[in-house]
């Protein structure tokens, strides 16, 4: 069985603050795929990353850095200096390399950056 | 161009009648994928479909029925359309890799 954690469910934060999004997921599988998605208001969702689970190199894209931990089953995801536009719903989800890779989404954490 | 493009965008019916929403794809991807997404913004997933073959059917009432013309297209249809339907329902597309899935906009269903 699969399941993904995003314990937070809403966080707010004061713009140019970081925050970090929780992720801990439970698999069985030695291989498979980890994932964030955005789905700012306007309700689209937006592909952020994916990482393999052979891969625990840290990511770093601008302001959002990822940091998996395959050890505590972790994969979370910060983001610094954040700025209102980053105002969203974060999801992470896990695939395994099976089952037509469809995505098992976690409850998502709801992100409110204020001026 | 439009990746994945769904329509209706809003969909507002009453209960009891059968609806269909229509999913097309110009990526050149080979699977696709109904994610249905509720008030609580819990997404999860309902069909998966490769090369028009069905591969994942989740638990869903026998009323939700997908078809895939074609690798480019996949629609829902739902049957004798209930209150607990509605939500946001995501087609989605993707290789049949685990590489990212492109969602569309989704579609808001309302049923009355």
């Amino acid at each position: 069985a699969q399941k993904v954690t995003q314990a937070q469910t809403e966080i707010s934060v004061v713009e140019k603050e970081d925050v970090t999004l929780d992720c801990v997921y439970e698999t069985r599988d030695t291989t498979y795929y980890l994932f964030w998605y955005k789905q700012p208001p306007s309700g689209e969702l937006v592909f952020l990353i994916r990482r393999n689970s052979f891969d625990e190199q840290n990511e770093i894209s601008g302001r959002y850095s990822w940091n998996f931990q395959k050890s505590t089953s972790s994969f979370n995801f910060t983001i610094t200096a954040s700025q209102v536009v980053d105002s969203a719903v974060y999801f992470c989800a896990l695939t395994p390399t099976n089952s037509g890779y469809a995505l098992n989404f976690g409850k998502g954490t709801s992100l409110l950056v204020t001026p | 161009d439009t990746a994945v493009s769904q329509t209706p965008k809003y969909l507002v019916t009453q209960m009891g009648n059968d609806k269909s929403i229509k999913c097309e794809q110009n990526l050149g991807h080979d699977t696709m994928y109904w994610y249905k997404q509720d008030s609580k913004k819990f997404l999860k997933i309902m069909f998966s479909y490769n090369n028009k073959e069905l591969i994942i059917n989740e638990t869903v009432p026998n009323r939700f029925s997908p078809k895939s013309p074609d690798k480019a297209h996949l629609n829902l249809h739902i049957n004798s359309l209930e209150l607990g339907d509605s939500a946001v329902y995501f087609c989605a597309s993707s290789y049949q890799a685990p590489t990212e899935a492109f969602f569309g906009q989704g579609t808001r269903l309302t049923v009355v």
